[in-house]
Formats: structure tokens, C-alpha cells, sequence
């Protein structure tokens, strides 16, 4: 079956850092991928989005980056910032059962003053 | 515009009973897609509804059940509760399906079994 993993569970990085999440899928026909911060006790909120037919996708602070030759999704996050500290999530679109989506497990951030 | 709204926020049950947990999705949006939530666990699907219909099921068990209302508004049932179905359950809406059409989740019915 469809399968969306990270590879760290948690990652501590320094205040003031840039911060690197990574994310395997495994589905060809996936078209579009999100990704997700959820803080302790809050829903899931939408960061950043980027389509299949494209590599970068650049918003505030934060850079999407999507390798289609090894599946690979990478969030990088700029001059981290305690805020910042939350669980990561990436989602990936496949273009059959209506478009549905698969998460990973999370990545846990913690950021060090 | 508001986003999506889920109730109760909180609720305790004990073993046995069961439960019904409600979501209104975004205005205009006609998908709702409920998700479980465990310590340590990423998000497990539970199924989604689209114009009143199931259209997608996941692999939980039958005291797992569902609905939408013509409104689009959605609830979802638990049945013969179990210690282990204590989580944080989450609805999302998305529009139709073309384009990048996000996924917005509401902040949860953080339910606990006694």
C-alpha cells in the first residue's frame, strides 16, 4: 500500500538555524503534496503546498523541495524560531480512490533557545 | 470565513458507551474526511465523505460509522467504546477535486475512555 515516512522522528535544532524535515513516499501517481504544523493540542494547520510538476516551492521562511526520481519531500525551514516548535507532517495526493490523501508519522521539531 | 468546526472539543466515556462527534466543514466545501489520532501515531484514516456519500473507508473496524447531512456538515460514531479508541479524532474538508485543493483540518475532538 501507499506508504509516506519521515525519516527522523524528532529533530532539535538551535534557535536561529535552518531547519531540514524529510519525507519518503513511495506512489508514482501521487500529484501533489502538503505540508502540515500541528502544535501541542491544535488541528493540523497547512504550511506549504507544491504540485507534482514542480521541483521548489518557496513561502515565508519555509522551502519546499520535491526529488520525483527517489520520492523525496523536504521541508526547510529558515532561521528557526522557538514558534516554530510543533510536529511536521507531510501529504501526499494520489490521483485514484477520489484524490485521497496519506500522511507520514510526523517529525517532532524542538528548537533550542 | 470560518474554518472547520468540530464538537465537542473534549469528552470522557467510559468502556461500552458510545459516542457521536460532529463537524462543519468550510462554507462551500463538500468533502469531509475524518482522521484518528494516537500518541506517537500519525494520522489513521477513517473514511471521507463527499455530497452525502462515502466515497473512501479506512481500515478501522465497523464501530467506526459515519455521515453527512445534506449541509455537509458530518458526524461520526463510535460504538462499544474501547480503552484503546481513546485519541484525538480530526475532520478535515477539502472543495472539489481539481487543482490544489488543500486540506484543512479543525482542532480536534480530543476523546478519553475510562
Amino acid at each position: 500500500g501507499e506508504s509516506v515516512g519521515l525519516h527522523l522522528p524528532t529533530l532539535s535544532v538551535q534557535e536561529g538555524d535552518n531547519s531540514i524535515i524529510n519525507c519518503a513516499y513511495s506512489n508514482s501517481a501521487s500529484d501533489y503534496f502538503i505540508w502540515y504544523k500541528q502544535e501541542s493540542g491544535k488541528g493540523p494547520q497547512f504550511i506549504i503546498d507544491i504540485r507534482s510538476n514542480m521541483d521548489k516551492r518557496q513561502g515565508q521562511r519555509v522551502t519546499v523541495l520535491l526529488n520525483k526520481t527517489v520520492k523525496h519531500l523536504s521541508l526547510q525551514i529558515a532561521a528557526t524560531q522557538p514558534g516554530d516548535s510543533a510536529v511536521y507532517f507531510c501529504a501526499e495526493r494520489v490521483t485514484y480512490n477520489f484524490n485521497k490523501f496519506y500522511f507520514g508519522s510526523g517529525t517532532k521539531l524542538n528548537v533550542k533557545p | 470565513k470560518a474554518g472547520v468546526t468540530q464538537t465537542p472539543r473534549y469528552l470522557i466515556k467510559t468502556r461500552g458507551q458510545q459516542v457521536t462527534l460532529s463537524c462543519s466543514p468550510i462554507s462551500g466545501h463538500r468533502s469531509v474526511s475524518w482522521y484518528q489520532q494516537t500518541p506517537g501515531q500519525g494520522l489513521q484514516f477513517l473514511f471521507e465523505y463527499f455530497s452525502e456519500t462515502q466515497r473512501n473507508k479506512g481500515n478501522f473496524p465497523g464501530r467506526f460509522s459515519g455521515r453527512q447531512f445534506s449541509n455537509s456538515r458530518s458526524e461520526m460514531n463510535v460504538s462499544t467504546l474501547e480503552l484503546g479508541d481513546s485519541a484525538l479524532y480530526l475532520c478535515a474538508s477539502r472543495g472539489d477535486n481539481s487543482g490544489a485543493n488543500v486540506l484543512t483540518f479543525g482542532a480536534g475532538s480530543r476523546l478519553t475512555v475510562l
